[in-house]
């Protein structure tokens, strides 16, 4: 079973800073989504990626999958940004649903 | 464009009610359907999975069930509902294979009482 830690758990910036988060797993996957839960509890995704680099916006993330890590940078934070983020991990079953593992999450507060 | 759906958004039941959260997918077909909750201070948790209509699969025993009468409508059920239940309860969907993204319903907030 494919362990997946986050880390911080928790973490509060000033507008502006730059924002790191990471996602390291136990187990080769297949890929691995970065996702945004909202307060209200909405998630979305934000990238899946399964080598390298993906940018979007604001929001980078990097993998790198000899190490079993993975993070999500935020560049000039702002307090829209606010939410949890989760890493999950796939492992691709190839007989039927795919196999995703969650990180618990990090909260992220950026404060104006 | 696909959408998902889900609902009710938020209910309180007593211990012992029944339960029925309701998720249906537009846009495409023959999608993978999943069940998760979300418990406080936990990370999401697979609870049920289906790859077509009538296909069921359970990751976690427990008094929940799950039903896939259409190809596009996944219901997860309880006869009666338990104090740990309340949770967050996510419907999301994928294309099976490696390279497709999930994609996630709004939630259901449900509190048993």
């Amino acid at each position: 079973k494919n362990e997946v830690e986050q880390s911080p758990q928790n973490l509060t910036a000033q507008e502006g800073e730059f924002i790191t988060i990471n996602c390291s797993y136990s187990v080769g996957i297949s890929a691995l989504h970065w996702l945004q839960q909202h307060p209200g509890g909405g998630i979305v995704s934000l990238f899946m990626l399964s080598s390298g680099k993906k940018k979007h916006g604001r929001l980078i993330a990097t993998i790198n999958i000899q190490e079993k890590h993975s993070s999500l940078h935020i560049t000039a934070s702002h307090p829209r940004d606010s939410a949890v983020y989760i890493c999950a991990v796939l492992v691709y079953s190839g007989g039927g649903a795919d196999g995703l593992t969650f990180g618990k999450g990090t909260h992220l507060i950026i404060q104006p | 464009s696909q959408t998902i759906h889900q609902w009710p958004a938020t209910l309180v039941q007593p211990v012992g009610s029944p339960l029925s959260l309701e998720c249906t997918v537009e846009g495409t077909s023959n999608p993978n359907l999943y069940w998760y909750r979300q418990a406080a201070g936990r990370g999401l948790q697979l609870l049920f999975y289906s790859v077509g209509i009538g296909q069921i699969s359970s990751e976690v025993p427990q008094n929940l069930s799950a039903s896939r009468p259409q190809d596009r409508q996944f219901i997860l059920s309880s006869k009666k509902l338990l104090l740990s239940d309340s949770g967050f309860y996510l419907c999301a969907w994928s294309r099976l294979g490696l390279g497709n993204t999930i994609y996630f319903g709004e939630g259901s907030w449900l509190t048993v009482v």
